[in-house]
């Protein structure tokens, strides 16, 4: 059973331009968080979604980011519009359930903004 | 508002010794803790996950407790290698939602 995949594991853009981050969670998971690391911060829940669902975005910035988990596919968080502050590690987790068991995380993917 | 605290914030030691990270929060109405390992640039490793209604875990060396009416949780390193070298995270999980909040990490160094 392979472990959460993201990808690409390392992204660079320039300011302006458009981030597109992929996370295909555990096979038979179906809840995917997402979670921002900023350089010497800990991390920090971003959003929670179910299939084509969102359930949790309280901790998404207001503009320019979102998050889509399509029934089919990998789990999405688009930035638009970077700026140097987006840079930073982002991490998806999958669970099978929302409660009681642990989340698993991916590699990560890391957003250079220049 | 959910707060992990962990102290220390760092940690040196020599190889071999036992050692204790300890991890506190604010709020006790959580569904779990656990227990992460990150090294530099990596991902998080999951260590150890301690339901609300249990009081321990172990996995080889490493052994956590949880104590939810005062909010804190340790992590015991029994015999300590430099391999175990990295940053750990504490993290939990509240019944108000589903998300884990993080502690912001105790920087573990052992030399050889």
């Amino acid at each position: 059973n392979a472990g959460v995949m993201q990808n690409p594991r390392h992204l660079v853009r320039r300011r302006g331009q458009e981030a597109r981050l992929r996370c295909s969670p555990m096979k038979g998971h179906s809840h995917v968080y997402w979670y921002r690391q900023l350089p010497e911060e800990g991390l920090k829940f971003m959003v929670y979604l179910q299939k084509e669902n969102i359930i949790d975005e309280s901790g998404m910035p207001k503009e320019r980011f979102s998050a889509e988990f399509p029934k089919e596919g990998p789990s999405i968080l688009r930035i638009q519009q970077v700026v140097r502050g987006d840079s930073a590690a982002y991490f998806c987790a999958s669970s099978p359930t929302p409660y009681t068991y642990e989340q698993y995380f991916g590699p990560g993917t890391r957003l250079t903004v220049t | 508002k959910q707060e992990v605290t962990q102290i220390p914030a760092a940690l040196s030691v020599p190889e071999g010794e036992n050692l204790v990270l300890n991890c506190s929060f604010t709020d006790s109405a959580i569904y779990n803790l656990q227990w992460f390992r990150q090294d530099p640039g990596k991902g998080l490793t999951s260590l150890l996950l301690i339901q609300s209604s249990q009081r321990e875990q172990t996995s080889g060396r490493l052994n956590a407790s949880l104590d939810k009416s005062s909010g804190r949780s340790t992590l015991y390193i029994a015999a300590s290698q430099p391999g175990d070298s990295a940053t750990y995270l504490c993290a939990v999980l509240e019944t108000s939602g589903s998300r884990l909040t993080f502690g912001e990490g105790t920087q573990l160094t052992v030399n050889p």
